[in-house]
């Protein structure tokens, strides 16, 4: 099955920048889509096909892949972006695979 | 506007069987397919399974063959899901979420129901 990492934590100071990062053999062959949870709710889409934010979505949140590697970077990061965030590919013929989550800090 | 609504809460013993319902509205229903997704306490995002609205096909992933259906009922927009054989591990929340119609569908999870608790205990 497909394996996807992540940094478990990523602390940052308001302001800041952000930067979260998705790894996989041959991830850049794939669309990665991002979600951002906070506690006691359902998650909520922020990047999707690698780089496009959904409407409603600051162009603070970003996204890129290539290689091995996709990346959310959160630009300007503010209280209210404290949240899990979770990559997630399409498995060729087994389904979706989320990763295991990054926990944003905001210092 | 784009809403999947879920049913309430579920307590249930061991070896039970849960079905959550996920109502739709707001979008044509046919066009979509539908994922269900559950979150184990303090744990991660874990996906169970894909529906097409359009045909009926389903994807489940390989841990929940066998005791897992997703069905779905198109005069009432509802798609369901029904997990058998319940253990304590299978305490989570469980989440409906909308993607593409198709088998093999990338498309993202846009729009999320509000989650339902099932709780497996004795």
């Amino acid at each position: 099955s497909y394996v996807l990492t992540q940094p478990p934590s990523v602390s940052v100071a308001p302001g800041q920048t952000a930067t979260i990062t998705c790894g996989a053999n041959d991830i850049g062959r794939k669309s990665v889509h991002w979600y951002q949870q906070k506690p006691g709710q359902a998650p909520v889409l922020v990047v999707y096909d690698d780089t496009d934010r959904p409407s409603g979505i600051p162009d603070r949140f970003s996204g890129s892949n290539s290689d091995n590697t996709a990346t959310l970077t959160i630009s300007r990061v503010e209280a209210g972006d404290e949240a899990d965030y979770y990559c997630q590919v399409r498995d060729s013929g087994r389904g979706y695979v989320f990763g295991p989550g990054t926990e944003v800090t905001v210092l | 506007q784009t809403q999947l609504v879920q049913s309430g809460a579920e307590v249930k013993r061991p070896g039970a069987s849960v079905k959550v319902s996920c109502e739709t509205s707001g979008y044509s229903f046919t066009f979509y397919g539908v994922n269900w997704v559950r979150q184990a306490p303090g744990q991660g995002l874990e996906w169970m399974g894909w529906i097409s609205s359009h045909n009926g096909e389903t994807n489940y992933a390989q841990k929940f063959q066998g005791r897992l259906t997703m069905t779905t009922d198109t005069p009432t927009k509802t798609v369901y899901m029904e997990l058998r054989s319940l253990t304590s591990d299978d305490t989570a929340v469980y989440f409906c979420a909308r993607s593409g119609r198709t088998a093999g569908t990338t498309r993202p999870f846009e729009f999320w129901g509000q989650g339902t608790q099932v709780t497996v205990a004795s």
